[in-house]
């Protein structure tokens, strides 16, 4: 089964300064792709970043990178300069082929973090 | 502009109710899906569809049912089996169900039971 661990409920950060969002999942297929969603507070996610099991460079995205540790199971999302409109809940998911049972290709989703940015 | 609509953005529905949500694409994608999002808390996948005139139950089935007749539409019921439907509802599509496609969601409908 897959899972989707995101240990940081809420996070702050001063406006223009970097944050990072962890993200560790666990799976047991060696093909799988990492995506990061935004979802403020109007209720759509919005897509910012993937990257795939087999990538040997991490992913970036303008402000958006993603820090990819297949070793550690680990894709933590980085936003560079953040801005008051990056203030939302981030969430991380997997797709992996087999996801078990019929729910082949799902996307599997961790709790979210808030993100908080200051003036 | 292609993109993924939901009708309506708020839904209220009475006890006993079978209520229908909305989700159209012209993005010419083969595969859609119905997600449900509880308060605090992440997706998690109703139904999905690889192809018109198919679907597949995902981890929440149980109390809704979906058709696929034209590939650019994915309409959600909410029967009244569903024990405790209010909640946000987030359709989304992808070129196909490959592992490595992304999905891109629609604005949502949040549907509460009075």
């Amino acid at each position: 089964a897959q899972k989707i661990t995101q240990t940081q409920p809420g996070m702050f950060v001063q406006e223009k300064e970097a944050v990072t969002l962890d993200c560790t999942y666990d799976t047991s297929d060696p093909s799988y792709g990492l995506f990061w969603y935004k979802q403020p507070s109007s209720g759509e996610m919005i897509f910012l970043i993937y990257q795939g099991s087999y990538d040997q460079q991490n992913a970036t995205e303008g402000r958006y990178s993603l820090n990819f540790q297949k070793a550690r199971k680990s894709a933590n999302l980085v936003i560079s300069a953040s801005q008051l409109g990056d203030s939302a809940m981030y969430f991380c998911a997997m797709r992996a082929p087999y996801a078990g049972g019929t729910s082949y290709g799902k996307l599997t989703f961790g709790q979210g973090t808030i993100l908080t940015v200051h003036p | 502009d292609g993109g993924i609509t939901q009708s309506p953005k708020y839904l209220f529905r009475k006890e006993g109710q079978n209520v229908t949500l909305s989700c159209e694409q012209n993005l010419n994608h083969d595969a859609m899906y119905w997600y449900r999002q509880d308060p605090g808390q992440g997706l998690r996948l109703i139904y999905y569809s690889q192809i018109v005139n198919d679907f597949q139950k995902g981890d929440i089935a149980e109390g809704y049912s979906v058709s696929r007749e034209k590939k650019e539409s994915f309409p959600l019921t909410v029967t009244s089996a569903q024990k405790n439907p209010t909640a946000f509802y987030l359709c989304a599509s992808s070129i196909d169900s490959s592992y490595t496609d992304t999905q891109y969601f629609g604005p949502g409908t949040r549907l509460t039971v009075l």
